[in-house]
């Protein structure tokens, strides 16, 4: 398997536009998670679905972001209108879980953002 | 929800020395305690595992050891190479769910000199 598979890697946008990241997550996985990584937070987890469907949404900074999860093979996460403080890189991740099992969560390479 | 605590922030050994991070978990429900390897560049990779039913597991040159008593685990590498440089990660997970949901920490800079 290839992997998660994230785009673009690197963007560099003007503050007030639109933001849209996506992913592609590990065949067969059934939970997947948008991570946002900067020096000053860590990695914070911004909103996951399990089985295509949003579970904790709490994560996210506020209304000028969204995610979605049409099928189980895509994802995308939106920012509109973008801001500076937005810049940092976002990563997606894919597990697949079942049983009270926790399985192992695989990162995509993730996508820099960078807003001026 | 489970709280993760990570020490130190930054580490750095000499090459062949020993490296040890510490991290304590609040959620005594929490079972499963990753710790994964972050690159330049690159996505966090998992590098080892443990889960609440064993107290030490050992990969090779790297080891984690879990205290569910204290509620606190490590990750322990020996003979420390240039290459062990990256950022560490260890996480815990949500038991209030079983999706698959992780709490991590805020990392350790680890840099290995020659």
């Amino acid at each position: 398997d290839a992997g998660v598979i994230q785009s673009p890697r690197h963007e560099v946008t003007e503050m007030g536009q639109e933001v849209t990241l996506r992913c592609k997550p590990i065949s067969g996985h059934n939970s997947l998670f948008w991570y946002r990584q900067t020096m000053m937070r860590g990695l914070e987890l911004l909103i996951y679905f399990n089985n295509n469907v949003p579970i904790d949404d709490s994560g996210m900074p506020e209304d000028r972001f969204s995610a979605k999860m049409p099928n189980a093979s895509f994802s995308t996460l939106k920012i509109q209108p973008s801001e500076p403080r937005d810049s940092a890189v976002y990563f997606c991740a894919s597990s697949s879980n079942s049983g009270g099992h926790t399985g192992e969560l695989f990162f995509g390479e993730g996508s820099r953002l960078t807003v001026l | 929800g489970e709280n993760v605590e990570q020490h130190p922030s930054t580490l750095s050994v000499q090459e062949g020395d020993s490296a040890v991070i510490k991290c304590t978990y609040s959620d005594s429900a929490s079972n499963y305690f990753p710790w994964y390897k972050q690159e330049l560049g690159k996505g966090p990779q998992l590098i080892i595992d443990i889960r609440s039913n064993v107290g030490e597991k050992k990969d090779q040159r790297i080891a984690v050891t879990l205290n569910k008593t204290a509620k606190h685990f490590s990750l322990h590498i020996t003979e420390t190479q240039p290459e062990d440089s990256a950022v560490y990660f260890c996480a815990a997970d949500d038991r209030g769910s079983t999706l698959g949901r992780l709490y991590f920490g805020r990392g350790t800079q680890l840099t290995v000199w020659p």
